[in-house]
């Protein structure tokens, strides 16, 4: 089935940076657009960038174009969000996401809190 | 940027109710929205895509309808474990943009 899998939150000081992975599993990686979505603590979720199934097409929010960076890496099922200049509003729970045609699967999610 | 405004932002419900969510879009997206489930501390689960198709494994209690701006989910025969937050989005467009959710209480 399934399985996405996000690591790389922590803490971490404002105007640092900061990458996070997203390990897939269960289906064929390569085929399949993919997104990262966040959550800042009790608000809703917000959708940050997009990544077309061969890394061609990228397309980001405005609040993050110029500070991330999504890519991907077939060969190792892996999805990726550079995350640069980190502000005290960018603290949220990151989820990754495959899409099929507006299908969304998701993955747990990883706490990003950024603190002086 | 479409706006996807949804109401209420929060009901109450008893067990073995029916509940409705609406979800109005600022311009027409066709049918291209999805509709997720969240409970606290827990990822999105998707339940609803291209307005009316169950993600898979979603049971048949949850159902959604519309097309161009005006948007439903419904929840038949609630049950203890459908108590969480309703959010509805649409892809039609980038930037994907999210309603601001429905909490559904006791």
């Amino acid at each position: 089935q399934v399985q996405l899998v996000e690591s790389g939150g922590g803490v971490v000081q404002p105007g640092r940076s900061l990458r996070l992975s997203c390990a897939a599993s269960g289906f064929t990686f390569s085929g399949y657009a993919m997104h990262w979505v966040r959550q800042a603590p009790g608000k809703g979720l917000e959708w940050l960038t997009f990544i077309s199934y061969d890394g061609s097409d990228k397309y980001y929010t405005d609040s993050v174009t110029g500070r991330f960076t999504v890519s991907r890496d077939n060969s190792k099922n892996t999805l990726y969000l550079q995350m640069n200049s980190l502000g005290p509003d960018d603290t949220a729970v990151y989820f990754c996401a495959r899409e099929f045609y507006g299908d969304f699967s998701w993955g747990q999610g990883t706490l990003v809190t950024v603190s002086s | 940027d479409i706006q996807m405004t949804q109401s209420p932002s929060s009901l109450s419900a008893s067990v073995g109710d029916r509940v409705t969510i609406t979800c109005r879009a600022s311009q027409d997206i066709n049918d291209n929205v999805a509709w997720f489930q969240q409970k606290p501390g827990k990822a999105p689960k998707s339940l609803i895509y291209g307005a009316s198709s169950l993600h898979d494994g979603v049971p048949s209690k949850f159902s959604g309808s519309g097309f161009g701006t005006d948007f439903t989910l419904t929840i038949t025969s609630l049950q203890p474990e459908d108590f969480a937050t309703y959010y509805c989005q649409q892809y039609n467009r980038r930037p994907l943009t999210f309603g601001g959710g429905t909490t559904v209480d006791i």
